[in-house]
């Protein structure tokens, strides 16, 4: 089973902050996604990659930027975040050549004030 | 795009009653459809899968059926236990295509 890591697992900003999550999955997969969970909405993917240096945008891109560093490591920034990107993020992986299926991290609690 | 509907938003059943989640799609080359299970403060976790044609799958008390010529994939549960209180998605995809379509959630309570 893969092993999707995040972290912070909750963090406290103020509006205009700069925030960083990070994701890591450690079985090779190609596929990284970062997804929003907010009630009444569901999970909504944000941006995604299939490799180190690719980034795919999402359905709901605005305000966030993505980097894929290496095959492993998937981070999301929030370069000046207001109150309505309050939410839990979820990262997930998944490889086309083992399965559609798509892991998921514990989550990321994130509140801005 | 695909379009991915689920109902009931909310469900409450009584331990050892049958519950059932339904979502339809609209995308008819949808191919893989999941049911992830999501209880309180967790992750989600991959539940069942079924691929491609009308398709019976059964494990963990639970049953998933999926009818394409409908577009609906449907996650019955036969007799409810306090443990299955949990938020339940379904998801959707295509062959190829990494990306998944969620439903926006069910959230199951089972009374004791």
């Amino acid at each position: 089973e893969a092993a999707v890591t995040q972290s912070p697992r909750n963090k406290v900003t103020v509006t205009g902050g700069n925030v960083t999550l990070s994701c890591r999955q450690t079985n090779s997969h190609n596929y990284m996604y970062w997804y929003r969970q907010d009630t009444g909405h569901g999970l909504r993917l944000i941006h995604y990659s299939y490799g180190a240096g690719n980034l795919q945008i999402g359905d709901v891109p605005d305000g966030y930027k993505a980097t894929r560093t290496t095959q492993e490591d998937f981070f999301l920034l929030l370069e000046l975040a207001s109150p309505s990107q309050t939410s839990l993020y979820f990262c997930a992986s998944s490889d086309l050549d083992r399965g559609p299926e798509q892991y998921f991290g514990p989550g990321t609690r994130l509140t801005v004030l | 795009g695909e379009q991915v509907e689920q109902r009931p938003p909310h469900l409450s059943v009584r331990e050892g009653d049958s519950a059932v989640i339904t979502c339809t799609y609209t995308d008819p080359n949808s191919y893989y459809f999941f049911w992830y299970k999501q209880e309180p403060g967790a992750s989600l976790q991959l539940l069942m899968k079924v691929f491609s044609s009308t398709e019976i799958n059964e494990g963990q008390g639970f049953t998933v059926l999926l009818n394409k010529k409908d577009k609906r994939l449907s996650l019955n549960l036969t007799a409810a236990h306090p443990g299955d209180s949990a938020a339940y998605f379904c998801a959707v995809s295509e062959p190829g295509y990494q990306n998944f379509y969620f439903g926006k959630g069910t959230s199951l309570t089972v009374i004791p």
